[in-house]
This record gives C-alpha cells, sequence and structure tokens, in this order.
C-alpha cells in the first residue's frame, strides 16, 4: 500500500532563517505531488504541484520555493522566512491530476 | 472563480444521532469532489471521493451524495460516535485549473463536528 511520510512534524525558526521541508511517497511510481499551507481560520492553499521530476508549478508568488530531486520526493524551501510564513504545510499525492488526493501528517511551522 | 462554502462551521449532537453535512460550490464544472477529515493538529485523511458522474458515495456509516447541477454535496453520518468529532472538509477539483489542467483541490473552511457522548 502507499503511504505518505511528511518531517519534521513541527519546526519553530527565527525570521531570516531558511526551511527545508521534506515528503516521500512509498508504494508509488511517478505520483503527482502536492505542497498546501493551511493558515488559521482559511481554507487549504496549494502552493506548488509537480508532475514528475524537476518539473514544479507554482500557484501563487510568495517566499517559497519547491523541488523535486527524485520521483518520489518533494521538497519545500524558503531562503528567508518570513513571519507570514508560519502555517500548517501539507504535503499530497494523487495517482494522476484528477484522481484521489492522499495526504501527509503535515509539519507545523511557527516563525518567530 | 470556484469556491467552496461549508455551513455550518460548527455543529454540536449527542451521541447516537445520524447527521448531515453540507457543501455547496459556485462552478459545476468538476472532475469530482472529496470529502476529508481533520483531526485537530494532524494530516487529511480521505473520505470519500464521488466523480462527476456519479450521485452518491457509500463507505461503512458514511454515505456523501453529489447533485452537480445544483453545486451542491452532503455527507450523512449515521449512528455518529465521540470518534467521529473531527473537522470535515470538502473539496473540489476543477475541470480547469489556473495552469490549464485540473491540478487544484479548492477547499471550503470545514465543519467542525463535536459528538457528544
Amino acid at each position: 500500500s502507499q503511504t505518505i511520510h511528511q518531517w519534521p512534524a513541527t519546526l519553530v525558526q527565527p525570521v531570516g532563517s531558511p526551511l527545508s521541508l521534506e515528503c516521500t511517497v512509498e508504494g508509488t511510481s511517478n505520483p503527482n505531488l502536492y505542497w498546501y499551507r493551511q493558515a488559521a481560520g482559511r481554507g487549504l492553499q496549494l502552493l506548488f504541484y509537480s508532475v514528475g521530476i524537476g518539473q514544479i508549478s507554482s500557484e501563487v508568488p510568495q517566499n517559497l520555493s519547491a523541488s523535486r530531486p527524485q520521483d518520489r520526493q518533494f521538497i519545500l524551501s524558503s531562503k528567508k522566512l518570513l513571519l507570514s510564513d508560519s502555517g500548517f504545510y501539507l504535503c499530497a499525492w494523487s495517482a494522476q491530476l484528477n484522481t484521489e488526493a492522499f495526504f501527509g501528517q503535515g509539519t507545523r511551522l511557527t516563525v518567530v | 472563480k470556484q469556491e467552496v462554502t461549508q455551513i455550518p462551521a460548527a455543529l454540536s449532537v449527542p451521541e447516537g444521532e445520524n447527521l448531515v453535512l453540507n457543501c455547496s460550490f459556485t462552478d459545476s464544472a468538476i472532475y469530482n469532489l472529496q470529502w476529508f477529515r481533520q483531526d485537530p493538529g494532524k494530516g487529511l485523511t480521505s473520505l470519500l471521493l464521488i466523480q462527476s458522474s456519479q450521485r452518491e458515495q457509500t463507505s461503512g456509516r458514511l454515505n456523501a451524495s453529489l447533485d452537480k447541477s445544483s453545486g451542491r454535496s452532503t455527507l450523512y453520518i449515521a449512528a455518529s460516535q465521540p470518534g467521529d468529532s473531527a473537522t470535515y472538509l470538502c473539496a473540489v477539483r476543477p475541470l480547469r485549473g489556473t495552469q490549464g489542467g485540473s491540478e487544484k483541490l479548492v477547499f471550503g473552511k470545514g465543519t467542525k463536528l463535536t459528538v457528544n457522548p
């Protein structure tokens, strides 16, 4: 069966520091991968998605970037964190763009 | 622009009650609709996926319906239990996303359900 792993579970980082969140999927090949952010009182917002290695699409302009160095690995990064980057970050995968999506357990990021 | 609304924002019921959660969306051009459950501080657990050509899906005590033409979906929970307490999220996948494909799930803000023993 397929599983998705995200780490770390929680992270407290100072403003201006770099960020690296990692997500890996097991049990499937060539998944579509997604990064969402969930802010307090707001719905989930798609940040990035990837249909293959090295292929990244961004939904909104922001202080973050994403990379997919391997088929089942998706990384969310920032060179310098802002206070507004605080939130709950969720990685997800689906077999195709229009099929069922499965989410990881999330990373709670607090920028101080 | 697709928008998803979930009403009510919060619901409290006694154990054993049957209940219905509502989801509405503004654009009927969707591939599918997915219901999720989110426990506090946790990720999303997929409950049911309804394709645009389907009317309903069932899993155990859960039944989800879809009326695409009216832009509505309901999640029916039978014989509710305290363990059902969580936030329930509805999401639609539009036929056409900003990048030309249906890459994005558009989420509602959820209904927080509390089932009291």
